[in-house]
């Protein structure tokens, strides 16, 4: 079974640039969630998506926005790049909603300059 | 708000010694406990996991953890760690009001393990 993929590996955009970031779950998986690590916030939940709808959100500003499609694939989008967008930016995907255990994709290492 | 607090932020350990990584919570409802390893240039990866029963978990590589439920404590043993342990620990959370999808994670803890 392949496991979470996230395309692309590394990206370098300018500020004030919009990115998006995709994400693939595991087969069978329905949930995806997306995290964001940065060595002076740790790991910070951005937000949920369950059968294409958001289900729970972070406290990220509007910029940070994404979608889940019909196939459970999601993107994620950041508007207006700032330098503290920086980071890197995780997928992890489970089965359902409920008590579950999520598996994590390698990351998106984006840098803002 | 929920909170996770990870004690050592760094831990420096000869092969063979004992591990324990210190985690509590801060929640006073059902919670779902987990803690994830990074090895580095790796993703994240579940180590262990606790949703209910037997308070002592086991999970992969030889670690174990313990839920004290009075302590909210969930902390992270290993009695004879390798130099292949080297890695970012993290302990995580999950409850059914926060979201049960809605890992919150606590700031890590960097293990080096010297041979």
């Amino acid at each position: 079974k392949a496991g979470v993929t996230q395309t692309p590996r590394y990206l370098i955009k300018t500020r004030g640039q919009q990115v998006t970031l995709s994400c693939s779950p595991i087969s069978g998986h329905r949930s995806v969630s997306w995290y964001q690590q940065t060595p002076g916030q740790g790991l910070q939940f951005l937000f949920e998506y369950f059968s294409e709808t958001q289900r729970n959100k972070g406290n990220f500003p509007g910029r940070f926005s994404g979608r889940q499609f019909s196939n459970s694939r999601s993107e994620m989008n950041v508007s207006t790049l700032e330098l503290g967008d920086s980071a890197l930016y995780l997928c992890a995907s489970s089965e359902r909603q409920g008590i579950a255990e999520a598996f994590f994709g390698q990351g998106t290492r984006l840098t803002v300059v | 708000a929920q909170s996770v607090s990870q004690h050592n932020h760094h831990v420096i350990l000869s092969e063979a010694a004992s591990l324990e990584l210190g985690c509590n919570y801060s929640y006073g409802g059902t919670v779902n406990l987990f803690w994830y390893v990074q090895y580095p240039g790796q993703h994240l990866q579940l180590l262990l996991k606790y949703f209910s029963g037997d308070p002592l978990v086991k999970g992969i590589k030889g670690f174990e953890a313990e839920f004290i439920k009075s302590k909210f404590s969930f902390n992270l043993r290993k009695p004879s760690v390798q130099w292949s342990d080297t890695a970012e620990y993290f302990c995580a959370v999950t409850s059914l009001s926060g979201g049960y999808n809605k890992l919150i994670f606590g700031a890590g803890t960097r293990l080096a393990v010297h041979p």
